[in-house]
This record gives structure tokens, C-alpha cells and sequence, in this order.
């Protein structure tokens, strides 16, 4: 059974550009959440998808936005990069909206410089 | 304001030196306690859930256990496979509220 990909595994950008983070949950898991891992803050909650719709969104500027598609796959952008965008990027799945025995991908690091 | 807080922030056990993580909360609405393992580079790895205090599970060496304010994870005789971070995070609306986790080191 296929975990949750993440594509890619590593990016580095330059400040004031813009990055798309890809998703694929577990087959059958409709709902998707991403979150943010940095040493200083530890896991942040950015935003959470669920049959197309976002139902939720943590406490981050109007830079970080995200879909969710008809296959339940999901992409997170983060446009005018900063460098305190620097961080590992986490997104988990589960069956229904809710339900936070999550399943989390490798997560995608991202390097601003 | 919801909060999570674990201590120690690190812990280094000599194998089989048995100890327990702790875990303190305050989330409105609380849907669940939940505790994860995160080894390096890898995405949190889902352990268990408590839903209502006195509750108790177990996984191999690990048993999670579950007050009104506190979580416990407590190691028993553990081998340096066990080494990782433990994160633990209360179950909010809609999102999970994690704490900084605990790094455990394992030595033989």
C-alpha cells in the first residue's frame, strides 16, 4: 500500500519567487492537511483539504495558499518567497475531515536563500 | 490560547533504563490526545490517540496514558531502535496542536 508522496523532497528557491508543493494521499484518504516544521516552531498547522473544499487554515499570511483536486491529490504554493519561509513542509492524509490519526509524508524541504 | 508543552525537551537512556515523556495541555475543545515518532528526514509517524482521561494504550515497549491535563508516554526497557523524536499533539478543531516533542537517545 502506497504511503503519502510528497514531490519534490528538495528545493532550494531565491527570495521573491514562488514554490508549488505537490501531495498524493493514501489511496482512498480524502482528506488532506499540510503543516510547517521549523527548529523554532516546531509543527504549525497551514491549512486542511476535503472533497475540493479548504475547511480550515492556520494563522499564516495570505503568501500561503493551496487546492485540493477531484482525486483528492493537493498542491500548496507559497508565492514572494521569504526566508523565513525556510522550513520542512508536512503533508499528512486521513479518510475523513477530522480525523487526525494522520498519516504524514516525508515532507518536502524547502531552502530560500 | 491552546497550548502543548513536553518535557524533557531531550532525555538519554542507556538501554533498558525504562522513563516517561510527558506531555501537558490546554486545547478547547479537545478531540483527542495523540503522540507521534518522527525519526530524521522523515514525516511524524502516528502512534496512538487517548480520547478521555484514564484511558491507557500500548504498543510494544510504549504505553500512553491520559490524565485531565497531562499525557504520559512511558518507555519500557528500551533498545536504541526506540531512539527518535516523540511529539505530542492535542486534537483541536479541525487542526492539531503540537509540542516541541522530546528527543530520546538510546545508547547500548
Amino acid at each position: 500500500k502506497a504511503g503519502v508522496t510528497q514531490t519534490p523532497r528538495y528545493l532550494i528557491k531565491t527570495r521573491g519567487q514562488q514554490v508549488t508543493l505537490s501531495c498524493s494521499p493514501i489511496s482512498g484518504h480524502r482528506s488532506v492537511s499540510w503543516y510547517q516544521q521549523t527548529p523554532g516552531q516546531g509543527l504549525q498547522f497551514l491549512f486542511e483539504y476535503f472533497s475540493e473544499t479548504q475547511r480550515n487554515k492556520g494563522n499564516f499570511p495570505g503568501r500561503f495558499s493551496g487546492r485540493q483536486f477531484s482525486n483528492s491529490r493537493s498542491e500548496m504554493n507559497v508565492s514572494t518567497l521569504e526566508l523565513g519561509d525556510s522550513a520542512l513542509y508536512l503533508c499528512a492524509s486521513s479518510l475523513v475531515a477530522g480525523d487526525h490519526g494522520y498519516t504524514f509524508g516525508s515532507g518536502t524541504r524547502l531552502t530560500v536563500v | 490560547e491552546d497550548q502543548v508543552t513536553q518535557s524533557p525537551e531531550a532525555l538519554r537512556l542507556q538501554e533498558g533504563e525504562s522513563s516517561s515523556l510527558n506531555c501537558s495541555y490546554t486545547v478547547s475543545g479537545l478531540r483527542g490526545l495523540f503522540w507521534y515518532r518522527q525519526d530524521p528526514g522523515k514525516g511524524p509517524e502516528f502512534l496512538f490517540t487517548l480520547y478521555s482521561a484514564g484511558e491507557e494504550k500500548e504498543k510494544e515497549r510504549l504505553k500512553a496514558t491520559l490524565t485531565k491535563k497531562e499525557s504520559f508516554l512511558h518507555i519500557t526497557a528500551p533498545k536504541p531502535e526506540d531512539s527518535a523524536t516523540y511529539l505530542c499533539a492535542g486534537g483541536g478543531y479541525n487542526k492539531l496542536i503540537f509540542g516541541a516533542g522530546t528527543r530520546l537517545a538510546v545508547h547500548p
